[in-house]
């Protein structure tokens, strides 16, 4: 089963940031924080991961508090098109570990 | 951008028949996945590949349940019987094994028993 718990749905308006939240209470200190997106049954997309650093790229930005518990995945100016279910997953430092998908939460993005 | 490549996009089988999916992952990709998504539900993993074996694999890829990579490009999933239930979207994925990247997956192939 998934460790982290995420709210089951947001809707954000068009050009807003949009930030999904996730709770890991069990993270363990060898488990990277990944971010997925699946928008209407396509195959998930990586957007961004981090062990406990803040990390940005050109999709988003990831923010991770100090304790590891809780993540924050920053969509800075959303459009249509990031509307989509997001999973934040926990995974193992280990080569080619799998990835254990929770229910996400599905993001409306609004005109 | 490197893509993984799924065939075909849906495929219609009658219960029972044997069905092969087939993948292509990204070429210097060395860790291989298949995971399955019915509908309306979470996506599933099923089994991970690595240096032409199986390294890991759940409870839902039992014995029906197999996995090739038959000439060092492709990447199958073969259902040997295939029952009502084994309807779903099956995603195949690869990746590098390190921590820098995150996996790609495919765009799924829609599996139909009937």
């Amino acid at each position: 089963d998934a460790k982290t718990t995420q709210p089951p749905s947001m809707d954000c308006a068009e050009g807003r940031a949009a930030n999904l939240p996730c709770n890991h209470s069990t993270i363990s200190g060898n488990e990277y924080v990944y971010w997925y997106r699946q928008i209407h049954s396509q195959g998930p997309q990586y957007i961004i991961h981090g062990l406990k650093n803040n990390e940005t790229n050109e999709m988003a930005s990831l923010i991770i508090t100090e304790d590891r518990k809780s993540s924050t995945l920053i969509l800075p100016h959303a459009t249509l098109r990031d509307t989509a279910v997001y999973y934040c997953i926990d995974r193992l430092y280990n080569q080619g570990g799998k990835l254990i998908f929770g229910q996400g939460t599905e993001l409306s993005v609004k005109p | 951008e490197p893509e993984v490549t799924q065939t075909p996009s849906h495929q219609v089988t009658q219960m029972g028949q044997e069905v092969i999916l087939r993948c292509v992952p990204i070429s210097n990709h060395l860790y291989f996945y298949w995971y399955r998504q019915i509908l309306g539900q979470k996506v599933e993993f099923l089994v991970s590949f690595y240096n032409n074996e199986i390294s890991e694999k759940s409870e839902i890829f039992d014995d029906q349940f197999s996995v090739e990579r038959p000439d060092g490009s492709n990447f199958t999933l073969k259902i040997r019987s295939t029952k009502l239930e084994d309807s779903a979207m099956y995603f195949c994925a690869s990746s590098l094994g390190t921590q820098t990247y995150g996996y790609t997956f495919g765009s799924g192939t829609r599996l139909t028993v009937v």
